[in-house]
């Protein structure tokens, strides 16, 4: 499996607090993603990275930002919590080769009270 | 975007068959991917297909894919306990592009 790493693993906060997950990965891979696991939708995309300083929206991108200011490390920035967000995140990361795939790191549970 | 519809859950019994499935709208997916999810833990790729494939087996697993109804299946032979998990397809053109996932189900095994 990929090295791939998140922190904090859980988090509680309050509406209106920003709040920033961290993604690290030692595969040297160029692309990186967020997504939020919620019940009944399954995962969604937020936002994704191709590369250092290059990322594109998801799916569903509204509230959050991210920055990838180095190769391993893929941050999601939550400016202003909202309870909408409490879920679980997960990061991922994929090589360049055409049969690569995505591998995912273990997830941080969220709480927006 | 994309819609991936899987049924949300399913129970065997240890030792039998399970069949998982999933049917998906964008006909230009070039690769199917199923995931498993157990408790607490994240996603661990189980096997992918190729769309120009109609089935992949991979010891206990078998995929199956019908490009026609846009139907991907899953059936792990002699289901075990450590098998119970949340399963999720999903689909997409390359492994690097966004990836639409289903709602994932959740298979329980009865010992």
């Amino acid at each position: 499996d990929a090295g791939i790493t998140q922190s904090p693993r859980h988090k509680v906060t309050e509406t209106g607090t920003p709040v920033t997950l961290r993604c690290h990965q030692t595969e040297n891979h160029r692309y990186m993603y967020w997504y939020r696991q919620d019940p009944g939708h399954g995962l969604r995309l937020i936002h994704y990275s191709y590369g250092v300083k290059d990322t594109d929206k998801g799916e569903v991108s509204d509230g959050y930002s991210v920055s990838r200011s180095k190769t391993e490390d893929f941050l999601l920035t939550l400016e202003s919590a909202t309870s909408s967000q409490t879920s679980v995140y997960f990061c991922a990361s994929c090589g360049v080769g055409s049969t690569d795939t995505q591998y995912f790191g273990p997830g941080t549970r969220l709480t927006v009270l | 975007g994309e819609d991936v519809e899987q049924s949300l859950f399913l129970s065997v019994r240890e030792g039998d068959s399970s069949v998982i499935n999933c049917t998906y709208t964008d006909s230009s997916s070039t690769y199917l991917y199923w995931y498993k999810q157990e408790p607490g833990a994240g996603l661990q790729l189980l096997t992918y297909i190729f769309s120009n494939m109609d089935m992949k087996q991979d010891q206990r697993l078998t995929v199956l894919l019908n490009k026609k109804d846009k139907h991907l299946s899953l059936r792990i032979a002699d289901t075990q306990t450590g098998d119970s998990a949340i399963y999720f397809c999903a689909e997409g053109e390359t492994g690097a592009n966004n990836l639409f996932f289903g709602t994932g189900t959740r298979l329980t095994v009865i010992p």
